[in-house]
C-alpha cells in the first residue's frame, strides 16, 4: 500500500495564480483532512471530509476550496493565490472505528506533504 | 488560537539521557495524541492516549494525561540519535469527527 499520497512536492506560484493539490490514500479511509504548517508552527486545519461528496470547514478556511469526490480522493485548491499562503501543505486520512456504542476516531496518517511557495 | 500549548520549545539532550514534553490544552477532549515530525518530512503517530486513561507505554514512550490539569508529558527513555525530530501533541475534541488541534511542538536534538 502507498498509504497516503500527495501530487506536486513542490510547486512556486505567483500572486492571482490558481493551482489543485491532490491528495490520494488507498486505505479506504472514510475521514481526510488538508492542515498547512508554518514555519515554526504546528498544523492548522483548513478542511475536512467525513465521507465522500462531504467536506467541512477547519480553522483556517478562507482562500481554500475542496472537493470529495471520490472516498480515496481529497482536492484542495487555491483560486487566487496569496504569499500568505505560501506553507508546507499535509493531507491526513483516517478510518473510525467502533467501540461498543460509540464511533470512536482514532490516529490519522499523513502524506509526506507539499511545499508551495507563492511570490 | 492554538489548543495545545507545548513546553519546552526546544530540547537538547545526550544520546542515552531520557527526553520530557510537556503538552497543555483548554478545552476538554476525547483523546490525546502525540506524533512525531522529521525535518521535512510528513507526521507520524506515535501513541495515543483517551480521556479516561491517566498513562500509556509503547516501548521507549510514556505518555500521562491528567484531565483535571489538562495536561500531558510525553517520556522518551534511553533517547538515540535516531530520535532526533520535532514532536507534537494534538487534541482530539469530543466529537466523532477526528478533528485534532495540534500545538506547536517541541524540537528534540538528541547528541551523540
Amino acid at each position: 500500500n502507498a498509504g497516503v499520497t500527495q501530487t506536486p512536492k513542490f510547486r512556486v506560484l505567483k500572486t492571482g495564480q490558481s493551482m489543485t493539490l491532490l491528495c490520494a490514500q488507498d486505505m479506504n479511509h472514510e475521514y481526510m483532512y488538508w492542515y498547512r504548517q508554518d514555519p515554526g508552527m504546528g498544523l492548522r486545519l483548513i478542511h475536512y471530509s467525513v465521507g465522500e461528496g462531504t467536506t467541512a470547514k477547519g480553522e483556517v478556511p478562507d482562500g481554500y476550496n475542496v472537493s470529495r469526490l471520490k472516498k480515496q480522493n481529497f482536492l484542495l485548491g487555491l483560486e487566487s493565490a496569496a504569499p500568505s499562503q505560501t506553507s508546507v501543505y499535509f493531507c491526513a486520512s483516517l478510518s473510525p472505528t467502533w467501540t461498543g456504542l460509540a464511533e470512536s476516531t482514532d490516529t490519522q496518517y499523513f502524506g509526506p506533504g507539499t511545499r508551495l511557495t507563492v511570490l | 488560537s492554538q489548543q495545545g500549548e507545548e513546553d519546552p520549545q526546544a530540547l537538547s539532550i545526550q544520546e542515552g539521557e531520557n527526553a520530557t514534553m510537556n503538552c497543555s490544552y483548554k478545552t476538554s477532549i476525547n483523546n490525546l495524541q502525540w506524533y512525531r515530525q522529521n525535518s521535512g518530512r510528513g507526521l507520524v503517530h506515535l501513541i495515543l492516549i483517551r480521556s479516561n486513561e491517566r498513562e500509556k507505554h509503547s516501548g521507549r514512550l510514556r505518555v500521562t494525561l491528567d484531565t483535571s490539569k489538562k495536561s500531558s508529558s510525553l517520556l522518551i527513555t534511553a533517547s538515540r540519535a535516531a530520535d532526533t525530530a520535532s514532536y507534537f501533541c494534538a487534541t482530539a475534541l469530543s466529537s466523532n469527527t477526528g478533528k485534532l488541534i495540534f500545538g506547536q511542538g517541541t524540537t528534540l536534538q538528541v547528541k551523540p
